[in-house]
């Protein structure tokens, strides 16, 4: 079993429209838990981290945790164009393994 | 600092030789990581080091795959011999110790291609 698991996609919204992306983890002592946006030919890089339980919002961007039922996602709200791109889910094991998922591509249509 | 700075950027080769991609950590980071990157699997873990320390292989594909991390600001990813199934783009990344609020940094990948 993947330590991380996410919908491949594609995932497609019309522009202005909420993008909802979740990801699941196996083992129940992770600890923290990261979104990282990849665009087409370029590293990943760190959109938002979340450790505690419920919501965290910065900006567009809401992460949620439940640690109950392992999972984190990841909203957008007001999606734009640029928004296309790659997103991982990111879990840290016992403070000492960095786990990524495949990554789910969102497609934002003009 | 410059960031994590990998290199090649990117490496075309005949299967059945020896390629070795290499990687400067961001200075300071004790944590340095190798990823594969392919559409097919998405980016796996291969190995990562703690103080230079290996700590964990077991995303290693094969034998033909070897990393070493001599000092603190260099590491290689080698592979001997390399085959077409190992095209991919290989991350390497860093970051300080691993604690709540700990960020993995990337460079820009090596896009390996094996002929």
């Amino acid at each position: 079993q993947k330590e991380v698991e996410q919908n491949s996609g594609p995932l497609s919204v019309p522009e202005g429209a909420i993008a909802s992306l979740n990801c699941t983890y196996s083992d129940r002592v992770s600890q923290s838990f990261f979104w990282y946006r990849q665009y087409s030919g370029k590293s990943p890089e760190l959109i938002m981290s979340i450790y505690s339980n419920g919501d965290k919002e910065d900006g567009r961007f809401t992460a949620q945790l439940n640690k109950a039922s392992q999972y984190v996602s990841l909203l957008i709200r007001d999606s734009q164009p640029s928004d296309s791109a790659t997103y991982l889910c990111a879990v840290i094991y016992n403070f000492n393994k960095f786990y990524f998922g495949s990554g789910t591509k969102l497609n934002v249509k003009p | 600092d410059a960031g994590v700075i990998q290199s090649p950027r990117h490496e075309v080769t005949e299967m059945g030789q020896e390629v070795t991609l290499r990687c400067k950590p961001i200075s300071g980071h004790d944590y340095l990581f190798w990823y594969r990157q392919t559409m097919m699997r998405g980016l796996e873990l291969l190995i990562y080091f703690n103080n230079n320390v290996p700590i964990d292989d077991s995303g290693m594909p094969e034998d033909r795959f070897s990393a070493k991390m001599p000092n603190a600001s260099f590491s290689t990813l080698k592979i001997q011999p390399s085959e077409p199934r190992d095209s991919a783009v290989y991350f390497c990344a860093s970051s300080p110790p691993l604690m709540r609020n700990t960020e993995a940094f990337f460079g820009q990948g090596t896009r390996l291609t094996v002929v």
